[in-house]
């Protein structure tokens, strides 16, 4: 397997317009989650699903953030409008719903919001 | 809300000397904790991980230790060697109704010194 697969890995774009990350989890794997990097939180949880049902979405920071997981194979974090605080990596991961396992990520796509 | 903090951003180690990484958390349900590295321009990887029924895991050059009283994780690394340099995340595990949530720290930043 290829890993967890995240696109585009670098997205420069306008404030105020759409942005959508893409990232196909490993397969097999139940569980995807969304997570972004700052300086301040780390690693912040957004969301994550399971079986494609978002569980919680409690860290996703604005009506303006979405996420989708139309079937097993692809999930979307869409914003809109953009903004120039958008801008850090966003990771996805993936993980076997088991108890004591480990999730893996993406490399992550670096947004810049200009 | 912070559920699992890493209260040092950076930490600096000569080569050869132990490094210690300290992780605190706040929410009694976490039963699984990891420590994941990651390199710039790379998603993290998973290093150790413990269970709440242990007190110590090693593997290698890497122990992870817990104290549930305290709420406290820490992992050691020794030798330490230049490749340890990275990003080091802390991150906690539960479960609640069926479903699992995994958590992070903000990070430490550590450097190995020649």
């Amino acid at each position: 397997d290829a890993g967890v697969i995240q696109s585009p890995r670098h997205e420069v774009t306008e404030m105020g317009q759409e942005v959508t990350l893409r990232c196909k989890p490993i397969s097999g794997h139940d569980y995807l989650f969304w997570y972004r990097q700052t300086m301040m939180r780390g690693l912040e949880l957004l969301i994550y699903f399971n079986n494609n049902v978002p569980i919680d979405d409690s860290g996703m920071p604005e009506d303006r953030f979405s996420a989708k997981m139309p079937n097993a194979s692809f999930s979307t974090l869409k914003i809109q409008p953009s903004e120039p605080r958008d801008s850090a990596v966003y990771f996805c991961a993936s993980s076997f719903g088991l108890r004591d396992t480990e999730a893996f990520f993406g490399q992550g796509t670096r947004l810049t919001v200009v | 809300d912070q559920q699992v903090k890493q209260n040092s951003p950076s930490l600096s180690v000569q080569e050869g000397r132990i490094s210690i990484l300290n992780c605190d958390y706040t929410n009694s349900m976490f039963d699984y904790f990891l420590w994941y590295k990651k390199y710039p321009a790379e998603g993290p990887t998973f290093l150790i991980s413990i269970s709440s029924i242990k007190d110590k895991n090693e593997d290698g050059r890497f122990t992870v230790f817990l104290n549930k009283s305290a709420k406290h994780l820490s992992l050691h690394i020794v030798p330490s060697q230049p490749g340890d340099s990275a990003v080091y995340f802390c991150a906690a595990q539960s479960w609640f109704q069926g479903a699992q949530k995994l958590v992070f720290g903000q990070g430490t930043r550590l450097t190995i010194n020649p």
